[in-house]
Order: structure tokens, then C-alpha cells, then sequence
């Protein structure tokens, strides 16, 4: 089954520290794109990161950074100097390719909570 | 300027109504997805279109039914609605770089 695990439901952070949200995935497939998404209050859907599978240099986007590991099937994201703003649910995910087209798999999400 | 957009934002409305969303995207993308979220923030594809053409059926029961008029439209309409449809609705669009590209949602509750 084409799976993803975030293990975390909930995380919490302080404000200005580090915090790392954990990913696996199941996928049989060689090449694949892996995505976080941010989904604050507000329920837009934002990306945050995305890392293609063929490329072994970890993704960074300013204080987002990612921990690929294909062989173990993994996609962490570490946040940075955490702000307020980070507060969110974040849902990992990765592309499956059917029929010519590509959809997302979705984890069950992890509710981040940034404290002051 | 906005992305992908959605109409309306939310929806309320009784059992065994007929109802329908709309989504618009001006990205030029071919692309175009919906996807359900259920009560516990659980995010799945249901349909997508490729140039007004259904590529993906996530079998979703045939009360819904996406319609694609052209590439930057995809509606959604949903007949006999029942209280498990209750949910919030996102519309998404992607190039062919597989990143796609999401609306603001639809929360839809059913009464």
C-alpha cells in the first residue's frame, strides 16, 4: 500500500528553537516528489518544501530544511528559529503517478504549537 | 491575482439537497484536482482532469460528479447530499513539475 506516517500527532515548540516533525512513506516507485504542506488556522494549504528523490542534496527553504533518507524511506522537516506564525498543522506528503497523472498522498498530519 | 479560487467559500445545507463548488485556476496549468478533508484534518484525492479530461477516479460514491467546461474550470457537483459529505473540499492545480497548487477550500456541512 502507498502509505505515509507521521508519527507525531501533536508537537510543541518555544519560540526561537528548533523543532524536527518526523515522515516516512511507503512507495515503490524509483522517482517521486516529496512535499510539506502547512495548513494554519486559516485552512489554506501552503507549501512549504519540496525535494525531488533523484536529487540526494537535502531541500532548504530559509528556516525549513529537510532530512531525505530514500534508502529508509524517510522526509523530516526541521524548523528553525520557530516563529508564531509556524503554528499550523504541516502534512507530509508524496506524488503517485496513475493514469498519466500525478496525485498527492497525504500523512495524518502533525498539529504544531509554538509557545512564547 | 488569485492562484486557484473556489465558490463559495462555505457551503450549508440539508440532506438530500444537490449542491455545487467551483474552481477556478489562472496558472495556465493542465492539471486540476479535488481533494476531501475529512473531520480529522484527513486530506485524500477524489478526482483529477487533465486538460477536461478525468484521469483520476479515487472511487468516490457517483453522487459527485466533477465537470471540466475548460482546462481553467473544474466544478464539482454533489446530488443526494448526506451527512458523511461533510467536509472541507479543496480544489488544486499543477504544472508538470507534479507541485501543486491549492484553492482556499470549501467547508461543506451537511444538516
Amino acid at each position: 500500500a502507498q502509505t505515509v506516517t507521521q508519527s507525531q500527532p501533536e508537537m510543541s515548540v518555544q519560540e526561537a528553537e528548533t523543532v524536527t516533525l518526523s515522515c516516512t512513506y511507503d512507495t515503490s516507485e524509483s522517482d517521486y516528489y516529496l512535499f510539506w504542506y502547512k495548513q494554519p488556522p486559516s485552512r489554506q494549504m501552503i507549501l512549504v518544501i519540496r525535494q525531488e528523490a533523484y536529487k540526494q542534496q537535502n531541500a532548504t527553504e530559509n528556516r525549513f530544511s529537510v532530512n531525505f533518507q530514500k534508502a529508509a524511506k524517510s522526509f523530516s522537516l526541521k524548523i528553525s528559529d520557530s516563529q508564531l506564525g509556524d503554528a499550523a498543522m504541516y502534512f507530509c506528503a508524496y506524488t503517485l503517478s496513475q493514469g498519466g497523472s500525478e496525485k498527492l498522498v497525504f500523512g495524518k498530519g502533525t498539529k504544531l504549537t509554538v509557545n512564547p | 491575482d488569485t492562484a486557484v479560487s473556489q465558490t463559495p467559500k462555505y457551503l450549508v445545507t440539508q440532506m438530500g439537497n444537490d449542491k455545487s463548488i467551483k474552481c477556478e485556476q489562472n496558472l495556465g496549468h493542465d492539471t486540476m484536482y479535488w481533494y476531501k478533508q475529512d473531520s480529522k484534518k484527513f486530506l485524500k484525492i477524489m478526482f483529477s482532469y487533465n486538460n477536461k479530461e478525468l484521469i483520476i477516479n479515487e472511487t468516490v460514491p457517483n453522487r459527485f460528479s466533477p465537470k471540466s467546461p475548460d482546462k481553467a474550470h473544474l466544478n464539482l457537483h454533489i446530488n443526494s447530499l448526506e451527512l458523511g459529505d461533510s467536509a472541507v473540499y479543496f480544489c488544486a492545480s499543477s504544472p508538470y513539475s507534479n507541485e501543486q497548487f491549492f484553492g482556499p477550500g470549501t467547508r461543506l456541512t451537511v444538516l
